[in-house]
């Protein structure tokens, strides 16, 4: 049981340069959400969906896209990398609105 | 609008000593949740705790206890006899139920430091 799987751990980008964070959760779960967290600032939230094709956005959006085609996968998109989106992020699931989220490994992202 | 604050950003105590994390938070709903997540060194996030708005027993589990008081709208986390283990980041988290959308609103966390 893998629960929330995000890949890669690490990555190191240029400025400029675009990357897809994969989110993957085997638990069937209906909510799915992007986290970024940055010191001092606990974790805010980037993007949500509440279902297979439908997605919103949260409290920072600007520089990220998502899409939600299946149940499965929530990947994030870095359209063009900035060194302001240097952070760890980290993906979550929950079955029902309300439960408890559960939180992939994260990954932590540098931008030069 | 919905905030969360820890105004405790670092705590240290000796192994064996009570420690109470500090949560206090602003909604305008009625109902709402609130969260209480660790996060060890190692990184993950463990969720500990949800409560919601209409529940106000104080709840304990094991060394770990919850004291909510919607009169001063707080959700202290309390440790009793700390351990080393207990290192971590503590985050408390809100999410209110109008809208449906699930968003958790997080605190900036308190870093416990347990000495041995």
């Amino acid at each position: 049981n893998a629960g929330v799987t995000q890949t890669p751990k690490f990555q190191v980008l240029k400025t400029g340069q675009s990357m897809t964070l994969q989110c993957a959760q085997d638990m069937n779960h209906e909510y799915m959400s992007w986290y970024r967290q940055d010191p001092g600032m606990g974790l805010r939230l980037i993007h949500y969906s509440v279902g297979a094709g439908i997605t919103d956005q949260g409290e920072v959006p600007n520089g990220y896209n998502v899409s939600r085609s299946t149940t499965e996968d929530f990947p994030l998109r870095l359209l063009s990398a900035a060194p302001s989106q240097t952070s760890v992020y980290f993906c979550a699931s929950s079955s029902r609105i309300y439960q408890p989220q559960h939180f992939g490994d994260g990954t932590r992202l540098s931008i030069l | 609008a919905q905030k969360v604050t820890q105004a405790q950003t670092e705590i240290s105590v000796v192994e064996k000593e009570d420690v109470t994390l500090d949560c206090v938070y602003e909604t305008r709903d009625t109902t709402y949740y609130l969260f209480w997540y660790k996060q060890p060194p190692s990184g993950e996030l463990v969720f500990l705790i949800r409560r919601n708005s209409f529940d106000e027993q104080n709840e304990i589990s094991g060394r770990y206890s919850w004291n909510f008081q919607k009169s001063t709208s707080s959700f202290n986390f309390t440790i009793t006899a700390s351990q080393v283990v207990d290192s971590a980041v503590y985050f408390c988290a809100l999410s209110e139920a109008r809208g449906a959308t699930n968003k958790l609103i997080f605190g900036t966390g308190t870093l416990l430091a347990v000495q041995p």
